[in-house]
């Protein structure tokens, strides 16, 4: 079915340390991978993103990794800040169907420690 | 442009009433979206327009709920005889279909509360 499932509910690190949040995908007809992180009241705000004929890509202290072969996502956030404690959720462009929306997972709690 | 907005930003209504939400998109995108969002849950695609064609209804999206975006520009969201289960989040996005980038963009939601 179509679901995006991620490992780990909450991440707690300590402020300063680098944070590893992973994803699991799908559809392997998926093309296209985004990374977003949502502040309580707020609605979810674009961080970085990966086409499929990539495996890493990277942005101002975070990286996106893709493993086609597994499925698998990862965001990586580099020395993480107390204004990184938010819910993150990887989506993946169903592509299928001729259809163009976004699936999301169920989300991670980043909780950073002072 | 300041973004995708949407009203209004909180709703509590009684069981039965009828309710809608509206969404104004970024101006120069196609595309618009309504997803629903319950509490400790990723958004769940709803439906989606490209210009003023809806072109994908989710199961989720009962016959008591029905979307519009008459011109391509502004959409609405209505819930009619709201349950309970109703009382979510709903998220608007809207993107510009580029290259395969499908980038949503989101509104701050619309807080539904059916008591």
């Amino acid at each position: 079915g179509e679901s995006v499932g991620l490992h780990l509910p909450t991440l707690s690190v300590q402020e300063g340390d680098n944070s590893i949040i992973n994803c699991a995908y799908s559809n392997s007809a998926s093309d296209y991978f985004i990374w977003y992180k949502q502040e309580s009241g707020k609605g979810p705000q674009f961080i970085i993103d990966i086409r499929s004929n990539m495996d890493k890509r990277q942005g101002q202290r975070v990286t996106v990794l893709l493993n086609k072969t597994v499925k698998h996502l990862s965001l990586q956030i580099a020395a993480t800040q107390p204004g990184d404690s938010a819910v993150y959720f990887c989506a993946e462009n169903w592509a299928r169907d001729s259809s163009y929306k976004l699936i999301f997972g169920s989300g991670t709690r980043l909780l950073v420690r002072p | 442009d300041t973004g995708v907005s949407q009203n209004p930003r909180h709703k509590i209504t009684k069981r039965g009433q009828n309710v809608t939400f509206r969404c104004d998109p970024i101006s120069e995108h196609n595309r618009l979206y309504w997803y629903r969002q319950t509490l400790g849950q990723g958004p769940e695609f709803l439906t989606y327009f490209q210009n003023e064609a809806q072109l994908e209804k989710s199961r989720l999206l009962s016959d008591r709920f029905s979307a519009e975006r008459p011109k391509g520009s502004f959409s609405t969201l209505e819930i009619q005889r709201t349950e309970q289960g109703d009382s979510a989040m709903y998220l608007c996005a809207s993107s510009l279909l580029n290259s395969g980038a499908n980038v949503l963009t989101f509104g701050a939601g619309s807080r539904l509360t059916v008591l």
